[in-house]
């Protein structure tokens, strides 16, 4: 499984633009990168799934650049409703054993 | 649909005693799995199965059992709860893609503390 890194925290304010980096510098031909948000006392939630160039949906978009060793999740206009913890996964169809590191935890103030 | 559900939400034991956690998912997924969430930290695979009747070990499987008799059910077994398995535990289901790793549901948790 492709390892990943992502920043521990990051703090914001209302109505601005979130964009959180995960480098995954050994990623596989065929690994997918996939992201999701946590509240607390909840389970994680998908957000997006992405394997190269850009994907947007109605929550957020997922850049990820042509060399795909990092892939960047952006939330749009963020409120404080936003406040969870991000958590960016690289793998495959044939990847059981997910991992979730400590994921990055977003803080928006208002 | 319920979508995945888990059974207790809270549960105290004492050092030494067993008990089941249920898992049920009402999606037809094949993927079914079990983490536990420390304080601050985040998720790690206790157990896995990919359909009925087969399950493998994740990151952290000791101490804890697992069966899958049907598509919907996984329930997680603590052989002998230590304090060290103080935790939340969470269940998530998936169907397995033909691409990527599908969008996993995850249940709404149980907070364990072992005395």
């Amino acid at each position: 499984l492709a390892k990943t890194t992502q920043p521990i925290s990051m703090d914001s304010y209302e109505g601005q633009e979130v964009n959180i980096t995960c480098s995954h510098n050994n990623i596989a031909t065929n690994d997918y990168i996939t992201w999701y948000q946590q509240f607390p006392s909840q389970g994680p939630r998908f957000i997006i799934q992405g394997y190269k160039t850009k994907v947007t949906n109605e929550v957020a978009s997922l850049f990820i650049p042509a060399d795909r060793k990092s892939s960047t999740l952006s939330l749009p206009r963020v409120s404080l409703s936003d406040t969870a913890v991000y958590y960016c996964l690289v793998g495959g169809s044939n990847d059981y054993k997910l991992s979730f590191g400590a994921g990055t935890t977003v803080t928006v103030r208002a | 649909n319920a979508g995945v559900t888990q059974t207790p939400k809270f549960q105290v034991l004492k050092t030494g005693q067993s008990m089941t956690l249920q898992c049920a998912q009402d999606m037809n997924h094949e993927y079914m799995s079990w983490y536990r969430q420390d304080p601050g930290m985040g998720l790690r695979l206790i157990h896995y199965s990919v359909g009925a009747g087969i399950t493998d070990q994740g990151e952290v499987p000791n101490g804890y059992n697992v069966s899958r008799s049907t598509t919907e059910d996984f329930p997680l077994r603590l052989l002998s709860a230590a304090p060290s398995q103080t935790s939340v535990y969470f269940c998530a289901s998936s169907y397995l893609g033909t691409g990527g790793f599908d969008e996993q549901f995850f249940g709404p948790g149980t907070r364990l503390t072992v005395l």
